[in-house]
């Protein structure tokens, strides 16, 4: 079983649609929690952290439960710009970061 | 935006030719990290260093070399490239707060003939 892990969708949404992307991790030590966004052929940049209470930067709300695992992004009033690859990120105390595979979104016209 | 370059940004060789990726960051951080990534496929941790003189090998298993003789600098090396190593190289830094936050370069894209 993989430590991160998401849907890879794609998830297509309309414009102005309102979008939610799950996660789910293993390691119930894990203390950081990130949502980074990349988009095609360029390096991830850090969308944003993930608060034990929750927070919101914008459109972009994301939340943690930490007894079932498990990290959400919420992303409101989608726009073209959001079109791209995000990435669930956890610090497992590992080394490095674990970053997830991805879920894809394509929001269309 | 953060600080971190990578050169080259392309490279095209042939099979056999020794290459340097140059990884190099002004935020002062000691943590510094190379991950390969394939088109559309996940990040894969190569090799990673906690700060000058200290290297590791990352969870994938991977032909390159690394060194970390100064804080800025992490230059990843490939004795003899050969097709199989034609992916994206991205570079990667973080501090040693427990955030450990990381900031990627814009990566090399390598091509092997």
């Amino acid at each position: 079983r993989k430590e991160v892990e998401q849907d890879p969708g794609p998830f297509n949404v309309p414009e102005g649609a309102t979008v939610a992307f799950n996660c789910t991790y293993s390691n119930s030590a894990s203390q950081s929690f990130f949502w980074y966004r990349q988009d095609c052929r360029k390096e991830p940049k850090l969308l944003m952290s993930v608060y034990s209470s929750g927070n919101e930067d914008g459109r972009f709300t994301a939340q943690l439960n930490r007894a079932s695992q498990y990290i959400s992004l919420l992303i409101r009033d989608s726009k073209l710009s959001d079109s791209a690859t995000y990435l669930c990120v956890v610090d497992t105390g590992r080394r490095a970061l674990t970053f997830g595979s991805g879920t894809r979104l394509q929001v269309q016209p | 935006e953060a600080d971190i370059y990578q050169t080259p940004r392309y490279l095209v060789i042939g099979t056999g030719k020794k290459i340097t990726l140059e990884c190099s960051q002004t935020m002062g951080h000691d943590k510094m990290y190379w991950y390969q990534q394939d088109p559309g496929m996940e990040l894969h941790l190569i090799h990673y260093s906690y700060g000058v003189n200290s290297t590791e090998k990352g969870d994938l298993s991977s032909e390159s070399t690394v060194s970390r003789i100064r804080t800025e600098h992490f230059p990843l090396t490939l004795e003899s490239a050969r097709p199989s190593h034609t992916s994206q190289y991205l570079c990667a830094s973080s501090t040693r707060d427990s955030t450990d936050t990381q900031y990627f370069g814009p990566g090399t894209r390598l091509t092997v003939l």
